[in-house]
């Protein structure tokens, strides 16, 4: 059964740096885009970045360009999304999601929430 | 302001047809395919329809896709209490190089 898996909830401080992660199982990790979207608290779906774990090809939304960095160890399945500095505005659900030809998402982590707050 | 535009409400009783609009543009609708994602309350997206009108395994088929020129649409027949979800179109744009959705449509089963 395919599978993506992620890092538990996290409460930081404005500052702070982040990294959760997305573990994949059930099929071959490195043939398939993982993609990163955030849902801030109340509202829509955004997408964040891609990344094709097989040779870590990797492209970001001009939105989130220079403020996350999206990557992946295929040695153990896992992608990542991180920040180095927190802002209360970074407080969000992030889903990690398996990506197909179409950009199309057809499996879904059960979401990281990320708390910001002083 | 989403790329995406769609109703933000939509509303049914069981056993009715509702269709949910999603507006595009041409470097989006207009030259990709759109997929369908359905979140309930509290949960992951789900994707529902994809490549405009194809439903993935598990996906009952009172859930179908259309699309025409810069529109795409999301039918649900026989809408039952457990069709109560937000739904958001999505495709890929060629000028904005990234995945855009729509902002949401909350369906409610009255």
């Amino acid at each position: 059964e395919v599978q993506l898996v992620q890092s538990g909830a996290e409460v930081k401080k404005p500052g702070e740096s982040l990294k959760i992660s997305c573990k994949g199982s059930g099929y071959s990790f490195t043939s398939y885009w993982i993609g990163w979207v955030r849902q801030m608290p109340g509202k829509g779906l955004e997408w964040m970045g891609i990344i094709y774990p097989g040779d870590s090809d990797t492209r970001y939304s001009p939105s989130f360009q220079g403020q996350v960095t999206i990557s992946a160890d295929k040695s153990i399945s896992t992608a990542y999304l991180q920040w180095s500095s927190l802002k209360a505005s970074d407080t969000a659900m992030y889903y990690c999601a398996r990506s197909g030809s179409g950009y199309d998402f057809g499996r879904w982590g059960q979401g990281t929430l990320v708390t910001v707050s002083s | 302001q989403s790329v995406l535009t769609q109703p933000p409400s939509a509303s049914g009783t069981p056993g009715q047809r509702v269709t949910i609009s999603c507006s595009g543009s041409s470097s989006n609708i207009g030259s990709n395919t759109v997929n369908w994602y359905q979140q309930l309350p509290g949960t992951a997206p789900k994707l529902l329809i994809y490549s405009n009108n194809q439903r993935p395994s598990g996906v009952p088929d009172r859930f179908s896709g259309s699309k025409s020129g810069t529109s795409a649409s999301l039918a649900i027949s026989g809408l039952q209490s457990e069709d109560e979800a937000d739904y958001y179109c999505a495709a890929w744009d060629d000028s904005l190089n990234v995945v855009v959705f729509g902002g949401g449509t909350k369906l409610t089963v009255l």
